[in-house]
């Protein structure tokens, strides 16, 4: 079975802290994509990767940046946070696209 | 205009019922579509993909394409109370910046209810 896992169920943080949040999968895929959810406006795409050390931007990259240096590991990092950053971010991956994406289980970060 | 859009809800439909969900998208270059199933407090899981015309069935489950109308459905037949969750409709667009692309819609609540 595909697993991702990511650092954090729940997170708080303060307004102008940086703040990552670490996505690993293990199966091997060479795509992988960081979302955040909101009630009302669904999932909504912040950065995605088609391979190592490469990176596009998503509908909503305002704010943040990722990092991507070894296959199974990708990272959203907020530089300086702030309130309207508080939200529900979920890590998909998956071996090709356009092809089914597996969900790890989501941060909820608080961002006070 | 959202580029995905889908009927919010909440949907509330008997057991047993057939529970139609609806959605549409706005660029006509799109070439799969999706469903994901979501649960309260659990992340998204594949249920459907389409990428041709017309139904398509897997159990219980029928995804119905029409690329010309830019229109997406999901049919659950004999609805279960586990079946309540949050459906979401995701659209791949080809080509260019939207390459691997996902864009979904907000999501359709439904209730089963017994």
């Amino acid at each position: 079975d595909v697993k991702v896992t990511q650092s954090s169920r729940y997170l708080v943080k303060r307004t102008g802290e940086k703040v990552f949040l670490e996505c690993v999968q293990d199966m091997d895929h060479e795509n992988m994509f960081w979302y955040r959810q909101d009630p009302g406006l669904g999932l909504r795409l912040i950065y995605f990767s088609y391979d190592v050390k490469m990176k596009e931007k998503g509908d909503i990259p305002e704010g943040y940046s990722v990092s991507r240096e070894k296959k199974e590991r990708f990272s959203l990092i907020l530089e300086s946070a702030s309130t309207n950053q508080t939200s529900m971010y979920l890590c998909a991956s998956s071996l090709w696209v356009p092809y089914e994406q597996y969900f790890g289980p989501g941060t909820r970060l608080t961002v006070t | 205009q959202k580029e995905v859009e889908q009927n919010s809800g909440p949907l509330s439909v008997p057991e047993g019922a057939i529970a139609s969900l609806n959605c549409t998208y706005s660029d006509r270059g799109s070439q799969s579509f999706f469903w994901y199933r979501q649960y309260s407090g659990k992340s998204p899981e594949l249920i459907m993909f389409i990428y041709s015309n017309g139904d398509k069935e897997d159990g219980r489950f029928t995804a119905q394409l029409n690329k010309a109308s830019q229109y997406v459905s999901l049919l659950i037949r004999d609805s279960q109370p586990s079946d309540s969750a949050t459906y979401l409709c995701a659209v791949h667009q080809s080509g260019g910046t939207s390459y691997g692309k996902l864009t979904f819609g907000q999501g359709t609540i439904l209730t089963v209810h017994p």
